[in-house]
């Protein structure tokens, strides 16, 4: 099992939609948990830390379940400018975070 | 404040060649990271700098690889005798601290070719 899952897509979607994606860790001594945002032919730009409680940043919202070992990222009224590869990051004390190979976002118009 | 930048944006070699690229990270990180990235590829780990000192060298490919950084400022990956399967987007990214684990900051990359 790979340290870090996520499902590749493309997850194609309308404007204004909802749309959530889901990565798994099989570390259960992970600490830290991030997404990170990448355009294309572009490097990655941190999105957003994710927390225990769950946190929120305007359209976007991260979750944390240690329980079932993911955690997920949902995007409301999604923007044509919302198009990306989504990379989970996660880290389990060490000094090398492990990440995801990403999501891959398409919002039409 | 200035982010992390890389050179050259851009690099085409032929077959066999040495081929040098630059990282300066952002000034105060102590951690820096070097990641390859292929086309169409999830990011693979290289390299990584604590201070100048690299604790962690399991993820060059090969020999030919090596990386140094001098007054914990700009790194340097080199790779020699260069191969085709080496054409990929060479990452560097800094942490400020690297406890706080996956808070980097990437440059825009290199863009490696061989020919």
């Amino acid at each position: 099992r790979k340290e870090v899952e996520q499902d590749p897509g493309p997850f194609n979607v309308p404007e204004g939609a909802t749309v959530a994606f889901n990565c798994t860790y099989s570390n259960s001594a992970s600490q830290s948990f991030f997404w990170y945002r990448q355009d294309c032919r572009k490097e990655p730009k941190l999105l957003m830390s994710v927390y225990s409680s769950g946190n929120e940043d305007g359209r976007f919202t991260a979750q944390l379940n240690r329980a079932s070992q993911y955690i997920s990222l949902l995007i409301r009224d999604s923007k044509l400018s919302d198009s990306a590869t989504y990379l989970c990051v996660v880290n389990t004390g060490s000094y090398i975070p492990t990440f995801g190979r990403g999501t891959s976002l398409i919002v039409h118009p | 404040g200035a982010g992390v930048s890389q050179s050259p944006s851009n690099k085409v070699t032929e077959k066999g060649k040495d081929v040098e690229l630059r990282c300066d990270p952002i000034s105060g990180h102590t951690a820096l990271y070097w990641y390859r990235q292929r086309l169409g590829q999830g990011l693979e780990f290289l390299i990584y700098f604590q201070g100048n000192s690299a604790p962690d060298k399991s993820g060059l490919p090969s020999d030919r690889f090596s990386a140094e950084r001098t007054g914990e400022s700009v790194s340097t990956l080199t790779i020699q005798r260069t191969q085709q399967e080496d054409s990929a987007v060479y990452l560097c990214a800094s942490s400020r601290d690297p406890l706080a684990g996956g808070e980097q900051f990437f440059g825009p990359g290199t863009r490696l070719t061989v020919l």
